[in-house]
């Protein structure tokens, strides 16, 4: 199973409205991040809150983390038309040594917001 | 800004062909790493390069290599392939501007195997 677990799947929603999506994982993080992503195309970036941080804002997102119950929240307040895509948390690995990286993705949550 | 490039855009293979996938980090990115995505599912991590090297290994089956090239450009080559191989490719790239943590992607491959 994945490192990251989104919930909830699928969300539909008015515009104006807040976008709500949760997050899951299982083991030790140093950061975790959330990433967009456009039907069919490749995955942005939207934010990164680290493992000694709690809450982050960034424009109309809000990330908030919860390390004792490993799990983490994509606020998107005023949601418009265009927040419709898919939205994954990735949770970061460092091997012991420190060389390699890698992100794990999450399941997803599809967003829609209907105009 | 330049961003990550995949080519091609879209893939039509037949089963047990092969096919290679290309990608160009963004310039001054050291690390390339490859993700799988099915259809509705989250994106799978396959390889990843590091200063040409590979750094790490996720679930790429044994007829799929890659490498990383002096120009810091990258290479899936698939073999053998089967409908299951049907799914987006993505690179991404990172560098030390973000202490590597960031990662870039490119708009993928679509590989269709028929």
């Amino acid at each position: 199973s994945q490192q990251g677990e989104e919930d909830p799947q699928a969300l539909s929603i008015q515009e104006g409205e807040n976008a709500t999506m949760n997050c899951s994982y299982k083991t030790s993080i140093n950061n975790l991040q959330w990433y967009r992503q456009n039907s069919g195309r490749g995955l942005v970036h939207l934010i990164l809150i680290r493992s000694n941080e709690r809450e982050k804002h960034s424009g109309r997102l809000r990330v908030t983390l919860d390390t004792s119950k490993k799990s983490s929240s994509l606020l998107i307040t005023a949601s418009r038309a265009a927040d419709t895509a898919s939205y994954f948390c990735a949770t970061d690995a460092w091997n012991s040594g420190g060389s390699n990286y890698k992100l794990t993705f999450g399941k997803g949550t599809l967003l829609t917001v209907n105009p | 800004a330049a961003g990550v490039i995949q080519s091609p855009r879209h893939l039509i293979k037949e089963k047990r062909e092969t096919a290679t996938l290309k990608c160009y980090p963004i310039p001054r990115h050291d690390t390339v790493y490859w993700y799988q995505q099915g259809p509705g599912q989250d994106p799978q991590f396959l390889i990843s390069f590091y200063e040409k090297m590979q750094s790490d290994k996720g679930s790429i089956p044994d007829r799929f290599s890659a490498q990383q090239f002096s120009d810091y450009h990258s290479e899936l080559n698939m073999s053998s392939l089967e409908l299951g191989d049907s799914a987006l490719y993505f690179c991404a790239s990172s560098g030390r501007d973000t202490f590597n943590e960031k990662l870039f992607f490119g708009s993928g491959t679509q590989l269709s195997v028929l």
